[in-house]
C-alpha cells in the first residue's frame, strides 16, 4: 500500500535551532507539495515541485525556510533559524498531476513545536 | 477576501440526519473543485471531486454553481464515522487551495 512517508512525526525544539523535515513521496508521482497547517490559518501552501523542479515557493518565508528535492525519493523542508510562530503541522503531499485531477496523497505530517 | 471560505461549524447532528456544507471561492478562474476529509489529528484525504453537473457517491452529493462561485456537499443518513472536518478545495493551474474546513460531529 503506497504512502507518503514523513519524518520526524513530532519535533520539539528551541527557538533559533535548525529544523529539517523529510518526505518520501509515492513512487511515480511527479508533483510534491509542502503545506503547513495551523488552527488559525488552516492549510497553507509553502512550496511545490514538478519533476523535482521547484515551481512555486511564494508561500514560504524566504529568509528562514528552504525546500529542496535532491532526488525523486526525497523532499526536504528546512527552517533556520526556527521561531515559535513556526509551530504547526507540516504536511508533505504527492500526486500524479494530470489536468483536472485534484488527488493529493498526504503524509501523516510532522508536528513542530518551537519553544 | 480569502480565496476559499467555509463555515467552520461545528455542525452537531444526530445519526441518520442529513447535513449540508457550503463553500464559496473568490477566483472565477478556478478550474476544478474537490472535497477532502480530515479526521482529528490525521492527514487530509480526497473525498470526492465536484463536477458542474453535480455528482453523487453513495450518501454524498456534491454540487457546483460556477455563476455564484459556490460549492456544496450534502451527506445523507449521517453515520458516527462521518465525524470529521470537511475541506473545500479549489484548483487553479497547478495548485490546490484549501478552505479551513467545516467540522461535523455526528452523535448517537
Amino acid at each position: 500500500d503506497a504512502r507518503v512517508t514523513q519524518t520526524p512525526r513530532d519535533k520539539v525544539t528551541e527557538m533559533g535551532q535548525e529544523v529539517t523535515m523529510r518526505c518520501q513521496p509515492i513512487l511515480g508521482h511527479n508533483t510534491v507539495f509542502w503545506y503547513r497547517q495551523t488552527m488559525k490559518q488552516g492549510l497553507e501552501l509553502l512550496a511545490y515541485f514538478r519533476n523535482r523542479a521547484p515551481l512555486d515557493d511564494s508561500g514560504m518565508p524566504k529568509d528562514r525556510f528552504s525546500a529542496e528535492m535532491p532526488d525523486a525519493t526525497l523532499a526536504t523542508l528546512k527552517i533556520q533559524p526556527s521561531e515559535p510562530r513556526d509551530s504547526a503541522v507540516y504536511f508533505c503531499a504527492s500526486g500524479l498531476w494530470l489536468e483536472n485531477t485534484g488527488e493529493l496523497f498526504f503524509g501523516e505530517g510532522s508536528r513542530l513545536t518551537v519553544l | 477576501r480569502k480565496e476559499v471560505e467555509q463555515d467552520p461549524g461545528p455542525f452537531n447532528v444526530p445519526e441518520g440526519a442529513t447535513v449540508a456544507f457550503n463553500c464559496t471561492y473568490s477566483n472565477s478562474a478556478s478550474q476544478s473543485f474537490f472535497w477532502y476529509r480530515q479526521d482529528c489529528r490525521k492527514e487530509p484525504k480526497l473525498l470526492m471531486s465536484v463536477y458542474s453537473s453535480g455528482n453523487e457517491d453513495g450518501r454524498f452529493t456534491a454540487q457546483l454553481n460556477r455563476a455564484s462561485q459556490y460549492i456544496s456537499l450534502l451527506i445523507r443518513d449521517s453515520k458516527l464515522s462521518d465525524s470529521a472536518t470537511y475541506l473545500c478545495v479549489v484548483r487553479r493551474y497547478s495548485t490546490l487551495t484549501f478552505g479551513k474546513g467545516t467540522m461535523l460531529l455526528v452523535s448517537p
